[in-house]
C-alpha cells in the first residue's frame, strides 16, 4: 500500500480482556515503531523494531505489553489482561532507517470499558 | 532527559493573520526536529524535518526554523484549512534506536 495501514481503527474491549493491534508499515521499510497517544498529549514511544527484532523496548509499560514483527513487515502489538488506563490511540510509524523520517498510520483507538 | 515543550497549547487566529508557534527542546546530540500537523481521528502527517542550527524549511504557508534551543512554525496568512493541532519532535544521539521525543502539540483554529 502507499501508505502505514493499521487494523482495527477502533477496538472496545472489556477491563481483563486480551487485545491485538496491527501494524502494515510501508512497503521496504526496514524500521517500525509504535506509540501511544493519549487526548490532549503527543505521542509516546513504546517499541522500536529493525527488521524482526525489537530493538528497543524501553517504552513499554509493564509485561502487559508485548509486541512482534515476526517477518520483517507486519507488528502486532499485544495487550494482555487490559486495564481502563490502557484507553488510548495506538500509532504505529515505519521509516527506512532508524533515523529517517517517520511514516505514521491512522492510528488504532483502544477503548477499555 | 531529552524534553520537548510546545507553546502556546491553543491559538485562533482570524484568516490572514500571522503567527509563529514555539518548540523548546533539551537533547543529547540533536540528529533531527520534526514538524507534523495532525487533524482529529488521524495520525500525524509529516511536514518537516531540521538537522542543523540555522536551518529553515518552507511549504506552502508554513515557514519551519530551527535555533539550538528552539524551533518555531511560521504560518503566513493562515487559512481555515490549516486549522489543526501541530507536533513537533526530537531524536536525540543517544538513542541509535531514532524514536521520536514529542512535544504535547499546538491547537491552531483559524477562523474564515
Amino acid at each position: 500500500g502507499a501508505g502505514v495501514s493499521q487494523t482495527p481503527s477502533n477496538k472496545v474491549t472489556e477491563k481483563g480482556k486480551y487485545v491485538e493491534l496491527r501494524c502494515d508499515p510501508i512497503s521496504g521499510h526496514t524500521a517500525l515503531y509504535w506509540y501511544r497517544q493519549s487526548l490532549g498529549q503527543g505521542p509516546e514511544f513504546l517499541i522500536y523494531f529493525q527488521g524482526t527484532g525489537a530493538a528497543d523496548d524501553s517504552g513499554l509499560p509493564n509485561d502487559r505489553f508485548f509486541a512482534v514483527r515476526p517477518e520483517g513487515s507486519v507488528s502486532t502489538l499485544k495487550i494482555q489482561r487490559t486495564e481502563r488506563g490502557d484507553s488510548a490511540v495506538y500509532l504505529c510509524a515505519s521509516s527506512g532507517t532508524g533515523v529517517d523520517t517517520q511514516y505514521f498510520g491512522p492510528g488504532t483507538r483502544l477503548t477499555v470499558l | 532527559e531529552d524534553q520537548v515543550t510546545q507553546s502556546p497549547e491553543a491559538l485562533r487566529l482570524q484568516e490572514g493573520e500571522s503567527s509563529s508557534l514555539n518548540c523548546s527542546y533539551t537533547v543529547s546530540g540533536l540528529r533531527g526536529l520534526f514538524w507534523y500537523r495532525q487533524d482529529p481521528g488521524k495520525g500525524p502527517e509529516f511536514l518537516f524535518t531540521l538537522y542543523s542550527a540555522g536551518e529553515e524549511k518552507e511549504k506552502e504557508r508554513l515557514k519551519a526554523t530551527l535555533t539550538k534551543k528552539e524551533s518555531f512554525l511560521h504560518i503566513t496568512a493562515p487559512k481555515p484549512e490549516d486549522s489543526a493541532t501541530y507536533l513537533c519532535a526530537v531524536q536525540g544521539g543517544e538513542s541509535n534506536t531514532g524514536k521520536l521525543i514529542f512535544g504535547q502539540g499546538t491547537t491552531l483554529q483559524v477562523k474564515p
